[in-house]
Parts: C-alpha cells; sequence; structure tokens
C-alpha cells in the first residue's frame, strides 16, 4: 500500500551478516508492527513499537520507532538460515484500517 | 492457548461460483479482520468485526462479504468469483480492534483459494 513504504524490497545476504529493513509511513505513526511471513503461510507476530524513539528487541532482531521520521527500522544481527522470509510492518495511520507495507524478502545463504 | 485457526486450507473453485472461508479466532479476542494477499497488490484489508459488527471495510467490490457470529467465529464470502480472486486469504484476531495501536492482531495460516 503506498501508507507504507518497505525498503529494500529483496535482501541477499551471507549468514553472520548484519542487516536492516526500513518502513516509511506517509502519516503519522501512532504505533507500529513487525511481522514475519514463510511464503504462503500466516504471519508471525515480531514487535510492536507505541512511541517514538522506543525500541525493542527479540534474540537478534531490534526495532526502533521514528516518530518524527514517520519511520521505523527491523534490525537483525549475525542472520542464520533461520531468519528467512518476508518481513511486514503494519500500522493504522489513519485510525480506520490496517495497512501493511510492501514487504521485504530476506534470503540468508549459509 | 489455540491459535486462529482457518479452514479450508486450501480451496479451487471455478469463475462465477462463490466461497466461503471460515476464521476462529483465539479465545476471548471479540475482533476479526480479513485480508487478501496477492503477488501484486500485496496484503490488502478487507474487513473487520466486532462483536457481530462489521467495524471497518477495505476497498473490495460487494462480492465480499463477511459476518461474525455470538462465539466470535467469522465467515468471508466471495460469490461470483473471478480469476482475480485467486490469493491467500488471513483472518486475524485480536482483542479490541486492528485499529487499536495498544493491541496486536494474531494471525491464522491463511486459505489458499485458487479460481479456474
Amino acid at each position: 500500500s503506498q501508507e507504507l513504504e518497505q525498503s529494500p524490497q529483496s535482501l541477499i545476504v551471507q549468514e553472520g551478516k548484519n542487516l536492516t529493513i526500513n518502513c516509511t509511513s506517509s502519516k503519522t505513526l501512532y504505533g507500529l508492527y513487525w511481522y514475519k511471513q514463510k511464503y504462503g503461510e500466516g504471519l508471525i507476530f515480531l514487535m510492536m513499537l507505541q512511541k517514538g524513539g522506543e525500541e525493542k528487541s527479540h534474540e537478534k532482531i531490534t526495532a526502533k520507532l521514528d516518530e518524527k521520521k514517520q519511520q521505523s527500522s527491523l534490525h537483525i544481527t549475525a542472520s542464520q538460515p533461520s531468519h528467512a522470509g518476508i518481513y511486514l510492518c503494519g500500522a493504522a495511520p489513519t485510525g480506520n484500517q490496517f495497512y501493511f507495507g510492501t514487504g521485504t524478502s530476506l534470503t540468508v545463504i549459509p | 492457548k489455540a491459535g486462529v485457526t482457518q479452514t479450508p486450507r486450501y480451496l479451487i473453485k471455478t469463475r462465477g461460483q462463490q466461497v466461503t472461508l471460515s476464521c476462529s479466532p483465539i479465545s476471548g479476542h471479540r475482533s476479526v479482520s480479513w485480508y487478501q494477499q496477492t503477488p501484486g497488490q500485496g496484503l490488502q484489508f478487507l474487513f473487520e468485526y466486532f462483536s457481530e459488527t462489521q467495524r471497518n471495510k477495505g476497498n473490495f467490490p460487494g462480492r465480499f462479504s463477511g459476518r461474525q457470529f455470538s462465539n466470535s467465529r467469522s465467515e468471508m464470502n466471495v460469490s461470483t468469483l473471478e480469476l482475480g480472486d485467486s490469493a491467500l486469504y488471513l483472518c486475524a484476531s485480536s482483542l479490541a480492534g486492528s485499529t487499536k495501536s495498544t493491541d496486536t492482531q494474531y494471525f491464522g495460516p491463511g486459505t489458499r483459494l485458487t479460481v479456474l
């Protein structure tokens, strides 16, 4: 959707490398979600960020929310094959509909 | 707690037919949202139900409809199927709603619909 743009569209990294995925909103963010999807399956909830400047980590994945820039980033440290999948950011910037970003496909080469 | 379940997982229909998909939310969740995922359009919001009432609706034709029962289970119906309706249909449940910034949606495995 045009409400949330993700970059890059796809990433291919060597195992052990760090990577960052960005999600930019065209509207003010009052909360942002990150999900991961294995191809053709449901979405797995990763993290929710509610306030500007908030940063959360889970295992080797860290997400930050920059409210002023209307942007969030997802950083994976020392990537592993298990990190492969499609990463999606999501938010309800207008308050009446939930939008998902365009998605980032991550491939981790062993 | 059991997660969100969707049935059936796979479905093959022909153009012009209609189809009904089912979603059972996590126990205690009163909101169910439906999404369509296609390679070209990505994940798009269809509609959301809360306590048996449609709360929000995305930009889809009237052929797409839904309902929610008193036990929060939801069904989605697509009538007069078109080739372009081939997609992965995902439902998500949450306590208070998809647009509540303090709430989290949990997704089912999806129903893969193929229209021939």
